[in-house]
């Protein structure tokens, strides 16, 4: 079955940066483009970055452009979302997501929760 | 950027009931507009997709339909465990964004 799996998340200070993983596994990760949604408590999803299946096109909110960074290893099975220069309002649960063509969102993780604070 | 409005922003009715959802796009989307489930504490779940397409194994009493800027979620007949918010997502042009989702309660 097809699993989706965070991790990296984690209190962080302000200024400072993380790399946020999504291991997958039960689909052929290297056919799929993949997202990166996150979820500021209490609030709705907030859509967060795009990858194409090989990595070629990549897609940012505006609200992360220049700051975060989203990656695959397709060797591994790996997505990533490195994340930068933080701020209090980056605080989330971040969900990877495989995406149901094009540009849906069919498969997600459980999260991974990113805390800024001081 | 497409704003989604969703309305109400909560609706409280009773197993058996009919639900609509409503969700309204800022321009026109066409049908590119899904729906998503999310239970306390756990991720969204897809139910439709291009307005009115069910995503796999999703329940026949959940349905979809419009196109343009005006778009309706409609659960036939309430069940307990419809119990959760709905947030439709549109992804006619970047960035895509959800609205501010309904939350149905089962009195």
């Amino acid at each position: 079955q097809v699993q989706l799996v965070e991790s990296g998340g984690g209190v962080v200070q302000p200024g400072r940066a993380l790399r946020l993983s999504c291991a997958v596994s039960g689909f052929t990760f290297s056919g799929y483009a993949m997202h990166w949604v996150r979820q500021a408590p209490g609030k709705g999803p907030e859509w967060v970055a795009f990858i194409s299946y090989d990595g070629s096109s990549k897609s940012y909110a505006d609200s992360v452009k220049g700051r975060f960074t989203i990656s695959r290893d397709n060797s591994k099975n790996i997505l990533y979302l490195q994340v930068n220069s933080l701020r209090g309002e980056d605080t989330a649960v971040y969900f990877c997501a495989k995406e149901l063509s094009p540009h849906y969102f069919d498969f997600w993780g459980q999260g991974t929760l990113v805390a800024v604070s001081s | 950027e497409i704003v989604l409005t969703q309305s109400p922003a909560t609706l409280s009715l009773s197993p058996g009931e009919r639900a609509t959802l409503s969700c309204r796009a800022s321009q026109n989307i066409f049908n590119y507009l899904a729906w998503y489930q999310q239970k306390v504490g756990q991720a969204p779940r897809l139910l439709i997709y291009d307005a009115s397409n069910r995503a796999t194994g999703i329940p026949a009493r959940f349905s979809g339909s419009g196109a343009g800027t005006d778009f309706t979620l409609t659960i036939s007949s309430l069940e307990p465990e419809d119990s959760a918010v709905y947030y439709c997502q549109h992804r006619a042009v970047w960035p895509l964004t959800f609205g501010g989702g309904t939350k149905v309660e089962i009195k």
